[in-house]
């Protein structure tokens, strides 16, 4: 069985430009959460999906949106990208019901340099 | 902030070693979880503990909580290079569905 996939791997924007990162979970999976990985540290919880509807929003921008598709594969689009947006974006999946906080599964993410 | 803390921040070990790292947090949990990153890819799910366990293991893998304490650790027994890897907790408290992660630990296990 496939795992989460995420697209693009790896992808290089300047100041101002837009970004939207893909993901496709795990099949029968409902619920897709995203996260920024800034280098050397923990994961920040972005935004919750689940049943195609926001569930839960960390302390982001509302320059950072997300969506969710009847296929529950889900895409976050990040808005007048600064320097500080560079990251690893991880997309997790789980099959759990809304707000489940058991085991997610990790795709390999989106590596994101803004230069 | 209720972002976990881990100690220590890095580990180097020899194989065959056995490597311990610590998580502490501030607020009540519903359960904790470790999870492994290799550098710089996504996360793997390692185990679950919930706040009325005590211990639990998998395989080389032992993870304690100590709710009184706040805190819990992993312990990697039998170490090989292979575990050579950034190792997070992630907690859930309260109401708060969201996953609270902690900085991560980085271990280096040499051969």
């Amino acid at each position: 069985d496939a795992g989460v996939t995420q697209s693009p791997t790896h992808l290089i924007k300047t100041r101002g430009q837009h970004v939207t990162l893909r993901c496709s979970p795990i099949s029968g999976h409902k619920s897709v959460s995203w996260y920024q990985q800034v280098l050397g540290q923990g994961p920040q919880f972005i935004f919750q999906y689940y049943e195609k509807e926001e569930r839960g929003r960390g302390n982001f921008p509302d320059r950072f949106s997300a969506r969710q598709f009847p296929n529950y594969s889900s895409e976050l689009n990040v808005n007048a990208l600064l320097l500080g947006d560079s990251a690893l974006y991880l997309c997790a999946s789980s099959p759990g019901t809304w707000g489940n906080t058991g085991e997610l599964f990790f795709g390999e993410g989106s590596r994101l340099t803004v230069l | 902030s209720q972002q976990g803390e881990e100690d220590p921040q890095a580990l180097s070990i020899q194989e065959g070693e056995n490597a311990t790292m610590n998580c502490s947090y501030k607020t009540s949990i519903n359960n904790l979880q470790w999870y492994r990153q290799n550098s710089g890819r996504g996360l793997v799910h390692l185990i679950l503990i919930r706040s009325n366990e005590r211990e639990k293991h998998s395989g080389r893998l032992r993870v304690t909580l100590d709710t009184s304490k706040k805190s819990s650790s992993l312990l990697i027994t039998a170490s090989r290079a292979a575990d050579t890897a950034s190792y997070f907790c992630a907690f859930n408290a309260g109401n708060n569905r969201k996953l609270i992660w902690g900085l991560g630990t980085s271990l280096a296990v040499n051969p």
